[in-house]
């Protein structure tokens, strides 16, 4: 079974203080992707990345940082600086390819994350 | 790209009463799925369709639960007999291809009385 698991219910952090949201997951599958999606007080699901499982670079994308180990299957997400605008649930999610799956999308439980000015 | 739309964005009906929500996925976006998220938790997956087939349905769809994509274009979901724990955010996304993002409508928040 596959199973996305986020151990941080709510964090609060301090405008500019780096914060990383962890996610750590299950499959048997050799090739998946797992993803990371911001919910914003307003409700709408935003994609932010993915990556497949054969690529473990991590990856900077301006405040924005993900560290990708297979080894620990961990996913973690990383905000530098982070500003009042970051605050929203955040969602790991996981998807295989097998011949049984269809691309549906594995969430954990999400991680709040309020900064305050 | 016109993203995913999702009609009505709220809806409150007595218990017993049916119901019907509608997705408009991005137009070259054959795949199309439903999720359900309560609060608190994060979404859960419904039901899958790759164009007009539907190819997948969760064990959470009761027989209570319909979906329908005719012509692979626009889908709908159907709860007949409304009952409390529907409640719950309905959420419509789709995708070029398994495997890539899901893009998410803004979803139908439902309310049983």
């Amino acid at each position: 079974a596959q199973k996305v698991t986020q151990a941080q219910t709510e964090i609060s952090v301090v405008e500019k203080e780096d914060v990383t949201l962890d996610c750590v997951y299950e499959t048997r599958d050799t090739t998946y992707y797992l993803f990371w999606y911001k919910q914003p007080p307003s409700g709408e699901l935003v994609f932010l990345i993915r990556r497949n499982s054969f690529d473990e670079q991590n990856e900077i994308s301006g405040r924005y940082s993900w560290n990708f180990q297979k080894s620990t299957s961990s996913f973690n997400f990383t905000i530098t600086a982070s500003q009042v605008v970051d605050s929203a649930v955040y969602f790991c999610a996981l998807t295989s390819l097998s011949s049984s799956n269809t691309g549906k999308l594995i969430f954990g439980q999400g991680t709040t994350l309020q900064v305050k000015p | 790209d016109t993203g995913v739309s999702q009609d009505p964005r709220h809806k409150i009906t007595k218990r017993g009463q049916n119901v019907t929500f509608r997705c408009d996925p991005i137009s070259e976006h054959n795949r199309l799925y439903w999720y359900r998220q309560t609060l608190g938790q994060g979404p859960e997956f419904l039901t899958y369709f790759q164009n007009e087939a539907q190819l997948e349905k969760s064990r959470l769809l009761s027989d209570r639960f319909s979906a329908e994509r005719p012509k692979g274009s626009f889908s709908t979901l159907e709860i007949q007999r409304t009952e409390q724990g529907d409640s719950a955010m309905y959420l419509c996304a789709s995708s070029r291809r398994g495997g890539n993002e899901q893009f998410f409508g803004p979803g139908t928040r439902l309310t049983v009385l």
